[in-house]
């Protein structure tokens, strides 16, 4: 099983559509959570951190399941600088500041 | 942003060869990172720094090593190139006790083995 799993997608959505993403982790000590957006032929990009209590960034909520070992975005009204792909980052804790990356879901935003 | 660069950007090398790809940083971050990213695997650890002169090996360490012999530079060695070391190599910087535990990445280096 890997560490982090994601669906790749191609999510494929309309522009002002509500979309979200889901991951599952194996590693239940895991501590610390992100999600992190890269564009084509491009580095990552922190996104944001998802914390227990669930937290928002404008049209971006993460939401994280400690029990079901999952994290989760939601993206609201969709914008076409929205396409991209999502990788969903697991901190290991295991000792060190290990993170360790999903393979990430890409999502496509259409006019 | 964190000031961190690649260098190169862009590399073709033939089999067999020996290359070396830099990573600097102007931060004064204590961690610094080595990946590489292929399509169905994600980023994958290839070695890691926690301080100068201090590495470990990631999960996919065979045929590289590396070199940390000041804070701002960790350096990426392929001792001798194969072709499945064509990949796009992204190095990261993190110091936990200013951001938090995300890292910054670099802009990568785009690396053939012909």
């Amino acid at each position: 099983r890997k560490e982090v799993e994601q669906d790749p997608g191609p999510f494929n959505v309309p522009e002002g559509a509500t979309v979200a993403f889901n991951c599952t982790y194996s590693n239940s000590a895991s501590q610390s959570f992100f999600w992190y957006r890269q564009d084509c032929r491009k580095e990552p990009k922190l996104l944001m951190s998802v914390y227990s209590s669930g937290n928002e960034d404008g049209r971006f909520t993460a939401q994280l399941n400690r029990a079901s070992q999952y994290i989760s975005l939601l993206i609201r009204d969709s914008k076409l600088s929205d396409s991209a792909t999502y990788l969903c980052v697991v901190n290991m804790n295991t000792g060190f500041q290990k993170l360790v990356f999903g393979t990430g879901t890409r999502l496509l935003v259409s006019p | 942003d964190a000031g961190i660069t690649q260098s190169p950007r862009h590399k073709v090398t033939e089999t067999g060869t020996p290359v070396t790809l830099r990573c600097h940083q102007t931060e004064n971050h204590r961690y610094m990172y080595w990946y590489r990213q292929d399509p169905g695997h994600g980023l994958r650890l290839i070695h890691y720094s926690y301080g100068v002169k201090d590495t470990d090996k990631g999960e996919v360490s065979d045929g590289y090593s590396v070199s940390r012999s000041k804070t701002e530079d960790f350096l990426l060695t392929l001792e001798s190139a194969t072709s499945s070391q064509t990949s796009v190599y992204f190095c990261a910087i993190s110091e936990p006790s200013i951001g938090g535990y995300g890292y910054t990445f670099g802009s990568g280096t785009r690396l053939t083995v012909v």
